[in-house]
């Protein structure tokens, strides 16, 4: 079961590029690592996915090492819409087609 | 305009109630699930069905029930054996592209309160 950890919260400023890292330790060979963001209320929304070196789309970046073991989600230059809590999730192919598993995630605070 | 619909937006419910939350997609998604989640955590899965006619149990089974009749439909019953109900409800669909990559798309949630 591959279990993610990454930081219960930071903070930045707009403008400031953020980096969240997320470690996987137990990520199995055919698994992607997929970010997601939420709003207060709301559903999750997909930001990105990736299986290995580096992922970028219009909204952020996903930068993965050769060991798969952990990722780092880039948001370059947030603004304080980007106020929001981030979950790093990967896909578990045990007996489970197509579960997630969401942790805490991070909570990200942008101040102007 | 594709997506993923759940209704209502706010319920309120007595102690001892059933109550049914809906949840439908026209994404032609054969995959759906539905999550709680609770102040300040993340989100937990309750029940999951890959195809019609076909679910599973999660992690906090516990209380509720489901059915898939349709490909669209996936409504949730809380029942009155669930002993906090009160919570965030998220509806989910997904599609396997068959290479593990599984993309959930998410409803805007019902939020619970029973009192």
């Amino acid at each position: 079961l591959a279990k993610t950890t990454q930081p219960i919260s930071m903070d930045s400023y707009e403008g400031q590029e953020v980096n969240i890292t997320c470690s996987h330790n137990n990520i199995a060979t055919n698994d992607y690592i997929t970010w997601y963001q939420q709003f207060p209320s709301q559903g999750p929304r997909f930001i990105i996915q990736g299986y290995k070196t580096k992922v970028t789309n219009e909204v952020a970046s996903l930068f993965i090492p050769a060991d798969r073991k952990s990722s780092t989600l880039s948001l370059p230059r947030v603004s304080l819409s980007d106020t929001a809590v981030y979950y790093c999730l990967v896909g578990d192919r045990g007996s489970t087609l197509g579960r997630l598993y969401f942790g805490r995630g991070t909570q990200l605070t942008v101040w102007p | 305009d594709g997506g993923i619909t759940q209704s209502p937006k706010y319920l309120f419910r007595k102690e001892g109630q059933n109550v049914t939350l809906s949840c439908e997609q026209n994404l032609n998604h054969d995959a759906m699930y539905w999550y709680r989640q609770d102040p300040g955590q993340g989100l937990r899965l309750i029940y999951y069905s890959q195809i019609v006619n076909d679910f599973q149990k999660g992690d906090i089974a516990e209380g509720y029930s489901v059915s898939r009749e349709k490909k669209e439909s996936f409504p949730l019953t809380v029942t009155s054996a669930q002993k906090n109900p009160t919570a965030f409800y998220l509806c989910a669909s997904s599609i396997e592209t068959g290479t593990g990559n599984y993309e959930q798309y998410f409803g805007p949630g019902t939020r619970l309160t029973v009192t």
